[in-house]
């Protein structure tokens, strides 16, 4: 069964960084897209993050652009989100789901993590 | 960017209730949405993909409809364990765009 487990949550101060992982298992790695997805304390849904199954194309949403970074490792079969010069309003649990293909182009996400907690405050 | 509007935000009905849920795109989407589940403190569970196709594993009460910019959810017969927020996603063209959900309670 497809496993996907997210890490590297906690608590940073505004303006400060933090890396998440997703340690991939039970599907070969390399052959999937990824997707960041995340979800503010009490609040729907938001796309924030993708990247190929190769990692040689990345997306990002308006709100991140500039300030994430998305990877991958297929050696270690780990997703990561860097996330840079955090906001209060980046606060939310941070989901790693797995589309249906390499490619980032109309993937479905059929996997998602349990998610990570980040909580940005002074 | 694709904005995804879900009505209503949220509903009550009763334990064996047909319940649908609209999902409107601001623009043309063929048929690149999908429907979720989430149960509280739970990540999201994928249902449905390509507007109306059952992921594996996911009871035939649930079902969807639609194309280009208006979608439907319905759950047949409301059971206690699908009270839950549904939401949906485009899928067709980046930024992916999620509606705002509906919380389905119990009346």
């Amino acid at each position: 069964e497809v496993q996907l487990l997210e890490s590297g949550g906690g608590l940073v101060q505004p303006g400060g960084s933090l890396r998440l992982s997703c340690a991939a298992s039970e599907f070969t790695f390399s052959s999937y897209a990824m997707n960041w997805v995340r979800q503010a304390p009490g609040k729907g849904l938001e796309w924030v993050s993708g990247i190929s199954g190769s990692g040689g194309s990345t997306y990002y949403a308006d709100s991140v652009k500039g300030r994430f970074a998305i990877s991958r490792d297929n050696s270690k079969n780990t997703l990561y989100l860097q996330m840079n010069s955090l906001r209060a309003e980046d606060t939310a649990v941070y989901y790693c789901a797995r589309s249906d293909r390499a490619s980032m182009v109309r993937g479905v996400t059929g996997y998602w993590g349990q998610g990570a907690l980040v909580t940005v405050t002074s | 960017d694709i904005q995804m509007t879900q009505s209503p935000s949220s509903l009550s009905a009763s334990v064996g209730d047909r319940v649908t849920i609209t999902c409107r795109a601001s623009q043309g989407i063929s048929n690149y949405l999908a429907w979720f589940q989430q149960k509280p403190g739970k990540a999201p569970k994928s249902l449905i993909y390509a507007a109306s196709n059952l992921q594996s594993g996911v009871p035939s009460k649930f079902s969807g409809s639609g194309s280009g910019r208006d979608f439907t959810l319905t759950i047949s017969s409301l059971q206690p364990e699908d009270f839950a927020t549904y939401y949906c996603q485009q899928y067709d063209s980046y930024p992916w765009s999620f509606g705002g959900g509906t919380k389905v309670e119990i009346k």
